[in-house]
């Protein structure tokens, strides 16, 4: 399966900024997905994003506040804009592989955000 | 419909009991069912995984029981060790569909 490397691992942020976090892949994918995990929450997925191509947002989520960029097939950010402390959260790279047939997902350990 | 319900919420088992974590769906059109398995700083990793044309699947200590009239389906950690304490999350989707539902998650914590 793919290895996911993603930067930063942590970072404590002040309300009002703005962060990028980076997602490398060791292969090249067709799509990558961001998924956000709230403090002892389960993993809700902000939007799907394909080279090429502008990102898929899911319900809730906007690109204003959350530009996702994908320049190649091994590689995508995530921005997380004018932070407030409900921002606060790992948020995951992902990306799919098939076993038989089915979609099966590869994480990255995370970046854990925290808002101040 | 998309929703997939997981419980319970948190679980303590003592060091060599079993673990059973519960998730039901909605959606008849979900055909394959994984379980993630994720430690503190780490991110989810799959564990074991079943499709609806079986009933059970098992890998070394943990089984999956699939009820598909039901639809209902649940993980069981059979010798429950320390090392199993993690966050469980059972999850749903389609092969002609590109997203994963995932549960609530379970906390499990074992005991020695």
């Amino acid at each position: 399966s793919a290895v996911i490397s993603q930067k930063p691992s942590r970072d404590i942020c002040q309300r009002g900024t703005s962060l990028t976090i980076q997602c490398q892949v060791d292969s090249q994918v067709t799509m990558m997905f961001w998924y956000r995990q709230q403090p002892g929450q389960s993993l809700t997925l902000i939007a799907t994003a394909n080279q090429g191509s502008e990102a898929t947002y899911e319900s809730g989520f906007v690109i204003d506040k959350f530009p996702i960029s994908r320049p190649n097939l091994t590689f995508s950010t995530l921005t997380v804009s004018n932070m407030s402390p409900e921002d606060s959260s790992i948020y995951l790279c992902s990306v799919r592989g098939q076993t038989s047939g089915a979609n099966v997902l590869t994480f990255g350990a995370g970046s854990r955000l925290t808002v101040l | 419909q998309q929703q997939v319900k997981q419980s319970p919420q948190s679980l303590i088992v003592q060091k060599g009991g079993i673990s059973i974590i519960n998730c039901a769906y909605e959606n008849t059109a979900f055909d394959y069912f994984p379980w993630y398995q994720q430690f503190p700083g780490k991110g989810p990793a799959l564990l074991i995984a079943i499709r609806p044309d079986v009933s059970e699947k098992k890998e070394g200590r943990f089984t999956i029981s699939f009820n598909k009239s039901a639809k209902q389906f649940s993980l069981h950690i059979m010798d429950s060790q320390p090392g199993d304490s993690a966050t469980y999350f059972c999850a749903a989707s389609t092969t002609s569909y590109d997203k994963v539902i995932f549960g609530p998650g379970t906390s499990l914590s074992v005991i020695p």
